[in-house]
Parts: C-alpha cells; structure tokens; sequence
C-alpha cells in the first residue's frame, strides 16, 4: 500500500513563526502535492512538484513556499504564519505514468495560527 | 479554468436510502474523474474513477458513478446506504491536457441516520 506519511498532525503555532510542515511518501512516486482543506471550500491545491527541485504554483499559493531536495520527501513552508492560515493541510502524492493518476493521500496536519 | 461543483453540501438520509450526489464539471476537454471519500478521523481515499470506456463506472463498497459527457456530469449512487457511509464525498477532475493538477469540488457531508 501506498503511504503518505505527514510527520505533524497537530500543531499550534503563533503568528509571524515560520512553519514547516513535512511529508514523506514511500512508492518512489515523482508528483507531490500540498492541498489545504477548509469547510465549504473543498481542497485547494496550494502547490505541486512533479521532480526533485522542481515545483509549481497552485491556486493559492500566497503566503507558503516549498522545498523537495529528495525524491520521497515534500516540504510546505509557511514563511511567516497569520491566522488564515488556520487550517488542514493534505499531502499528497502521485505517479506519473500519465496524466491524471490516482492521488493518495497522508492523514493532515491540523494548523492553527494564534 | 476547470471548475468543479457539487451541488449539496450536507445530505442526510435514513439507513437503506437510496444516494445520488450530483458533480458537475467545466473543462472542454478530455477528463479524468474521480470520487474520493473522508470517513471521520480518517485520510481521503479513492472511491473511483473514470479514465475511460464504460461511461458506468463501479467503485469500493457498492458505490457507482456515471459519467454524462454531454452534461458535463459524474453523480455518484448507492441504491441502498449504511449508517458506515456517514463521511464526507469529493468529486474531482483532471484534464488531460492540464498537466499534474487535479481539481476537487467544495465536497459534500453526508450522515446517514441508523
């Protein structure tokens, strides 16, 4: 089985802290995904990387950065956190073997910005 | 831009209620689509998907979806739920001409009462 493993699942974090928020995924997929989850708004892609050091802006990508120095790890980086940043953020990873593959997912980390 | 709706965002039903969740996508193009459910406490996991052919697609747990081309649509059924299914169901859409993203819809609660 697939797993996507998210290192924090809860964290409470003050506002102006930089914050990293890791992931680490074990099939040796080349696409990685960083998705946020807000009620009523679905998940919203906030960026995705389809190769080592490569990445690429999603909807939202205000406020964060990441970082993939290695293959199976994904890093979201939140550069100076405010309190709409409260929130679950998805990691994700998936194949690359054509467009439009199975997407798995880690469990979420829980964020809130004080 | 793809866009995804759904078109209910909480849905309650009894136990043995038949279920129908309406998703409707905006992209010209071939898609791939997808369903994916949250349980409580739990991480998303795909429910199922359509690349291509049979337009009936069958997933996990007596779920099925129908994809509608000429409406733009893939609604999800079950003719019979259980209270097990109480959780949170999200279409998604990935065009294939629209690199790696995937795009979901804002999701739908549903609760099935015993």
């Amino acid at each position: 089985d697939v797993k996507v493993t998210q290192s924090s699942r809860y964290l409470v974090k003050r506002t102006g802290e930089k914050v990293f928020l890791e992931c680490v995924q074990d099939m040796d997929h080349e696409n990685m995904f960083w998705y946020r989850q807000d009620p009523g708004l679905g998940l919203r892609l906030i960026y995705f990387s389809y190769d080592v050091k490569m990445k690429e802006k999603g909807d939202i990508p205000e406020g964060y950065s990441v970082s993939r120095e290695k293959k199976e790890r994904f890093s979201l980086i939140l550069e100076s956190a405010s309190t709409n940043q409260t929130s679950m953020y998805l990691c994700a990873s998936s194949p690359r073997t054509g467009v439009g593959n199975t997407i798995y997912f880690g469990e979420g980390s829980w964020l809130t910005v004080v | 831009a793809q866009s995804v709706s759904q078109h209910n965002h909480h849905v309650i039903l009894s136990e043995a209620a038949s279920l129908e969740l309406g998703c409707n996508y905006s992209y010209g193009g071939t898609v791939n689509l997808f369903w994916y459910v949250q349980y409580p406490g739990q991480h998303l996991q795909l429910l199922l998907k359509y690349f291509s052919g049979d337009p009936l697609v069958k997933g996990i747990k007596g779920f099925e979806a129908e994809f509608i081309k000429s409406k733009f649509s893939f609604n999800l059924r079950k003719p019979s739920v259980q209270w097990s299914d109480t959780a949170e169901y999200f279409c998604a859409v990935n065009a294939r001409t629209g690199g790696f993203k995937t795009i979901f819809g804002a999701g739908t609660r549903l609760f099935v009462k015993a």
